[in-house]
């Protein structure tokens, strides 16, 4: 069955330090893969997606993602992180045997001033 | 462009009342996928509907259900709510639909909260 896995529940980063976000996913074909991320009390805001070809996507707010097939990872990157940045954060699988999106169970991500 | 509209916000409801929550998609978006947000379970696919049919379901009850009209609008409805129905339940809407390889924006979600 299809699974994505985020291994870290919560993270807390200086404003202006590098970020990665961790995420692993169980698929047996070439997956969609997707990060959205969550402001408190709003819904979900899609930061970038990997359909196929190159394999580092850039996404909206400075993100980008790599997709490694042989790790079976696609974890998120920003370079130098704002206040504005902190919420929660999902990675997502499509191509489901329902259709659906498989999400992640989220990282939430705290910044220090 | 209009972004996903959900409609209410919030919601309080007691143990063995119905519910009904709409979701207006993005303009053109014909599909149309309702999930369900709780702290312990995280995000939980419901069902999806395309082009006024119900095309994927998830693993959730007979007293969850949906449909969509004409104009690709969309209604979710939960009857003998339970207190484990307190949720955050998102509407999402992407141009196709179906493979989950489409992009699906949502919709801010309806706060539902059973007393």
């Amino acid at each position: 069955a299809q699974s994505v896995t985020q291994p870290d529940i919560h993270i807390t980063v200086s404003e202006g330090a590098s970020l990665e976000l961790r995420c692993n996913y169980s698929y047996g074909a070439t997956p969609y893969l997707f990060w959205y991320v969550q402001s408190p009390g709003q819904g979900l805001q899609l930061l970038l997606k990997y359909f196929s070809g190159d394999t580092l996507v850039q996404g909206i707010k400075g993100f980008e993602a790599e997709f490694k097939r042989s790790q079976s990872s696609f974890n998120l990157r920003k370079p130098s992180v704002h206040w504005s940045d902190a919420a929660e954060y999902f990675c997502a699988v499509g191509g489901g045997s329902q259709g659906n999106l498989i999400f992640g169970k989220g990282t939430k991500l705290s910044v220090k001033p | 462009k209009a972004g996903v509209t959900q409609t209410p916000r919030y919601l309080i409801k007691t143990r063995g009342q119905q519910v009904t929550l709409s979701c207006s998609p993005i303009s053109g978006h014909r599909s149309v996928s309702w999930y369900q947000q709780t702290p312990g379970q995280g995000l939980q696919f419901l069902f999806e509907y395309f082009s006024e049919t119900q095309r994927n379901k998830g693993n959730f009850p007979g007293r969850f259900s949906g449909r969509q009209f004409s104009n690709s609008r969309s209604e979710m409805n939960v009857s003998t709510l339970e207190l484990g129905d307190s949720a955050l339940y998102l509407c999402a809407s992407s141009s196709g639909g179906g493979s989950g390889n489409q992009p699906q924006h949502f919709g801010d979600g309806t706060r539902l909260s059973i007393l």
